[in-house]
């Protein structure tokens, strides 16, 4: 059984920083590339980063880049989301996927919250 | 990166057909056969129903299906049943990123 276990989400400051983390098993984890999602409270879903089975290649959505850094540990089969720079747009519940077009092994973590207010 | 468009909200009374469109550009939705329909429950991870335009995950209903034309895709919705109500989002590869999602639509069962 695929699992996907996101954590780190919480309450933080304008400005402030966040680290999340998803701990994946049940799939060859180092083989895939690994994104997170995030969608605001009441509002459709939007791709926020990918990183590449070995971690070489990286992707953000403008929104991020410069402020969010994915990055992932094959040994610790964990994917993790640096956030700094908060602001209340960054307000979500952030997913942990395993996305694809080609297949259908497409899994999702149940999200960790996160939201940026005073 | 700007969101695909979908119609905010379809409607339909049991047994009927709905499809809802998912138009893009010539750099995602119609450049490339990389199209996915994802469907979500309240509270709930998104399901995947449709992947590569219209290939149906093992598990997913036959009454799913999914097609391209140009630069729209299409998830039709066959004899709606009270259980298909939920949101369904689609997913295009772009040439500037990975993935991009729709605006998403409401499927309600009348």
């Amino acid at each position: 059984e695929v699992l996907l276990l996101e954590s780190g989400g919480g309450l933080v400051q304008p400005g402030g920083s966040l680290r999340l983390s998803c701990v994946a098993s049940g799939f060859p984890f180092g083989s895939y590339a690994m994104s997170w999602v995030r969608q605001a409270p009441g509002k459709g879903l939007e791709w926020v980063s990918t990183i590449s089975g070995l971690g070489d290649t990286t992707y953000y959505t403008d929104s991020v880049k410069g402020r969010f850094t994915i990055s992932r540990d094959n040994s610790k089969n964990t994917l993790s989301l640096q956030m700094n720079s908060l602001r209340a747009e960054d307000t979500a519940i952030y997913y942990c996927a395993k996305l694809t077009y080609f297949d259908s092994s497409v899994y999702w973590g149940q999200g960790t919250l996160v939201t940026v207010s005073p | 990166q700007s969101a695909l468009t979908q119609p905010a909200s379809v409607s339909g009374s049991p047994g009927q057909s709905i499809t809802i469109s998912c138009t893009g550009t010539s750099s995602d939705v119609g450049g490339y056969n990389y199209v996915s329909w994802y469907q979500q429950h309240p509270g709930k991870a998104p399901k995947i129903m449709i992947y590569h335009v219209s290939n149906r995950p093992s598990g997913v209903s036959n009454r799913f299906s999914g097609s391209k034309s140009g630069n729209t895709a299409s998830l039709t919705i066959s004899g709606l049943q009270a259980e298909d109500e939920a949101d369904y989002y689609c997913s295009s590869y772009t040439r500037s990123s990975p993935y991009v999602f729709g605006t998403g639509t409401t499927v309600t069962v009348l």
